[in-house]
């Protein structure tokens, strides 16, 4: 059963950067196959898609993000992150991570979220 | 603003059909798989629709979905109360080489 954990900082502080990490288990990312994907939802809003990286380490990111985003992987570790800098309150949102089929584009596998407020 | 389109509310009595409706353009739905995902309060969202009409097991087979051109559909027939949910649909946009959502339709069981 594959499993995906979202861990770090549950609050940062305006034009700081917001670092998470997602540790995944049950299947290496090592193996392709899948997008590695950070995904949010802003409160009461709906689901965004912020990029992916491929296990060879290529990344795609949304273009409204791009400038601020950088997303890498550990394969050793089995964990791909996410570095969101130059924060603001419009950055408040759940984080997602999550397992993109590269071949229907279904999003297989999601971790449960992790809540990030950007306040001071 | 959501790439997909979907209506904010949909409602229903038990017992009732109700259909919630995607719209998108020709970069997503019109050329790629759509998916639907339903989302209960504070979990993430769970698949209920792949490949624009399959179920994955365990989904009941009240829940259907089709696909036309750029648009698509979710009916969900014999509406129970554990229905109320977020539904949302989502696709791969060949333009922005990554996966879009629609913005998400609340569902209220009367």
């Amino acid at each position: 059963q594959v499993q995906l954990q979202e861990s770090g900082p549950g609050l940062v502080k305006p034009s700081q950067t917001l670092s998470l990490t997602c540790t995944v288990s049950g299947a290496s990312i090592s193996n392709g196959g899948y997008y590695w994907s950070w995904i949010r939802q802003h409160p009461g809003k709906g689901l965004e898609w912020i990029g992916y990286i491929y296990y060879s380490g290529s990344t795609h990111y949304n273009p409204s993000l791009k400038s601020r985003v950088t997303i890498s992987v550990d394969t050793s570790r089995n964990q791909f992150s996410l570095k969101l800098n130059s924060v603001t309150a419009a950055d408040t949102a759940v984080y997602f991570c999550a397992g993109l089929h590269v071949g229907t584009a279904m999003v297989d596998y999601w971790g449960q979220g992790t809540l990030v407020t950007v306040s001071s | 603003q959501s790439v997909l389109t979907q209506p904010p509310s949909a409602s229903g009595t038990p017992g009732q059909r109700v259909t919630i409706s995607c719209s998108g353009s020709s970069s997503n739905i019109g050329s790629n798989y759509l998916f639907w995902y339903q989302q209960l309060p504070g979990t993430a969202p769970n698949l209920l629709i792949s490949r624009n009409n399959q179920r994955p097991s365990g989904v009941p087979d009240r829940f259907s979905g089709s696909k036309s051109g750029t648009s698509a559909s979710l009916a969900i027939s014999g509406l129970r109360s554990e229905d109320e949910a977020d539904y949302y649909c989502a696709a791969w946009d060949d333009r922005l080489s990554g996966p879009v959502f629609g913005g998400g339709t609340k569902l209220t069981v009367l």
